[in-house]
C-alpha cells in the first residue's frame, strides 16, 4: 500500500512569495495533519482537517491556511514568504478515533517538503 | 499546557549493545498515548511503538520496548541489539485522548549513532 506523499520534494521560494504544498494520505485515512520541523527541533502542529473540516490548528500565524479536499488529499498555503519559514513540512495521515472531538492518534507521515526561503 | 522533555540530545551505542532513549511528559489528562518516532536522515518520520496510557503493560515491538511510568511521567525507549540502521534522530511524542485537536506533541529529539 502506498504510504502518505507529499509534492514537492524541495522548494527555493523568495521572501514575500507564496507557496503551496501538497499532501495524499494513505487509503483509507480520512484526517490529514501538517506539521512544520525546524531544523534542530520536533515537529510543531500547524493544522488538522478532518471530513474536509479544521479540527485543529496550531499557534501559527493567519499567513498560514490549508484545505481539504473531497479525496481527503490536503493543501498548505504560506502566504507573504519569511526567512523563519524555511524549515520540513510533514504531512500526517489518520484514521480518525472514534472518540469525543472526533481526533485522532497514530499518525502515520510523508517524507516531508522542504521549503527554503532566501 | 502539556509538553514533552527528552534530556539527551545525544546519545552512542555500540552495534549489538543496548541503549535507553529518556523522555518525561507533562500532562494533566488521565488519558493520552504516546509515541516513539524514528527519523532518519531521510527524512521520513516512522513509528516505532506506543503507549496507551491505560494500560499498565509496557509495549514492545520486536527489538524496542518501553518503560512507561505513568505516576513519574517517564516514557523512555530500550533498544536492544542495537543496529546500524537504527541511527537516527528519535522523538517522544505526546496526543491527549480525545482531545479536540488531535495533534502530537513533539520532544525535541535524540540523536542516535551506532558504533560498528
Amino acid at each position: 500500500d502506498a504510504g502518505v506523499t507529499q509534492s514537492p520534494t524541495h522548494l527555493i521560494k523568495t521572501r514575500g512569495q507564496q507557496v503551496t504544498l501538497r499532501c495524499s494520505p494513505i487509503s483509507g485515512h480520512k484526517s490529514v495533519s501538517w506539521y512544520q520541523q525546524v531544523l534542530g527541533q520536533g515537529p510543531q502542529f500547524i493544522f488538522q482537517y478532518y471530513e474536509k473540516e479544521e479540527r485543529g490548528r496550531g499557534n501559527f500565524p493567519d499567513r498560514f491556511s490549508a484545505r481539504q479536499f473531497p479525496n481527503y488529499s490536503s493543501e498548505l498555503n504560506v502566504n507573504a514568504l519569511l526567512l523563519g519559514d524555511s524549515a520540513l513540512y510533514l504531512c500526517a495521515s489518520s484514521l480518525p478515533h472514534l472518540g469525543a472531538g472526533g481526533s485522532s492518534y497514530e499518525q502515520y507521515f510523508g517524507p516531508g517538503t522542504r521549503l527554503t526561503v532566501t | 499546557a502539556q509538553t514533552v522533555t527528552q534530556s539527551q540530545p545525544e546519545m552512542s551505542v555500540q552495534e549489538a549493545e543496548t541503549v535507553t532513549l529518556s523522555c518525561t511528559y507533562d500532562t494533566s489528562e488521565s488519558d493520552y498515548y504516546l509515541f516513539w518516532y524514528k527519523q532518519p536522515p531521510s527524512r521520513q518520520m516512522i513509528l516505532v511503538i506506543r503507549q496507551e496510557a491505560y494500560k499498565q503493560q509496557n509495549a514492545t515491538e520486536n527489538r524496542f520496548s518501553v518503560n512507561f511510568q505513568k505516576a513519574a511521567k517517564s516514557f523512555s525507549l530500550k533498544i536492544s541489539d542495537s543496529q546500524l540502521g537504527d541511527a537516527a534522530m528519535y522523538f517522544c511524542a505526546y496526543i491527549e485522548y480525545g482531545g479536540s485537536q488531535g495533534n502530537l506533541i513533539f520532544g525535541k529529539g535524540t540523536k542516535l549513532s551506532v558504533k560498528p
